[in-house]
């Protein structure tokens, strides 16, 4: 079955300090992968998204992930955290093939960052 | 260039009444999807809409439907509200053809009593 998985429900940081949010998939074929963000009582907002090519995108906020093929994985990464940064962070990944194309959701991970 | 919009805001009601949710995509998407996000559940897949069409469905009961109008524009529908219906509801546009993200509207909280 497809699958998006990650692992810490709560990721806790020091201001300053790196941070890395885990995400593994189980999808077939050359998926899409996303994360989003998701701050009290909003929307979901679009961080940054993997289609094809240098395994390591930038996105929005200074943040950026690595897509690892052999283990199927898309961490999240920023080499300094902010308090700001404290928000709900969720992976998604989309399916390519056929007609079915719907995003599959992680469960999310809280990030607190600590000053 | 507007964004994803969702009304209303907030809605109260009362079990077994029925709830209707609406979406405005952004402009020239095709695509409408509508999650339902309740508390330490994470976002559940609920309906996917694409140029009027349901194209998928999530696992929840018949009570939960919806439409997409000829301008794209959704609507979703809560039949016999239960209390664990109580949640966020977010709704997102994207291109279907295109591998693009979906961009979220700020959600509607449905709160049932």
């Amino acid at each position: 079955a497809q699958s998006v998985a990650q692992p810490e429900d709560q990721v806790n940081v020091a201001e300053g300090n790196p941070l890395t949010v885990k995400c593994t998939y189980s999808v077939s074929g050359n998926p899409y992968l996303f994360w989003y963000v998701q701050y009290p009582n909003r929307g979901l907002q679009f961080l940054l998204k993997y289609i094809t090519g240098d395994n390591l995108v930038k996105g929005s906020y200074g943040f950026e992930a690595e897509f690892n093929k052999s283990q199927t994985s898309f961490h999240l990464k920023k080499p300094s955290a902010l308090v700001s940064d404290s928000a709900l962070y969720f992976c998604a990944v989309r399916h390519n093939a056929g007609n079915n194309r719907k995003l599959i959701w992680g469960l999310g991970t809280s990030l607190a960052v600590n000053p | 260039e507007a964004g994803v919009t969702q009304s209303p805001t907030h809605l109260i009601k009362t079990r077994g009444q029925q709830a209707t949710l609406r979406c405005s995509p952004i402009s020239g998407h095709t695509s409408v999807y509508w999650y339902q996000q309740a508390l330490g559940l994470g976002l559940q897949f609920l309906l996917w809409y694409d140029e009027g069409e349901e194209r998928n469905r999530g696992n929840f009961p018949p009570r939960f439907s919806g439409r997409q109008f000829p301008n794209y524009s959704s609507e979703l529908n809560v039949n016999a509200l239960e209390l664990e219906d109580s949640a966020l509801y977010l709704c997102a546009s994207s291109f279907y053809r295109m591998a693009v993200e979906a961009f979220f509207g700020q959600g509607t909280r449905l709160t049932v009593v």
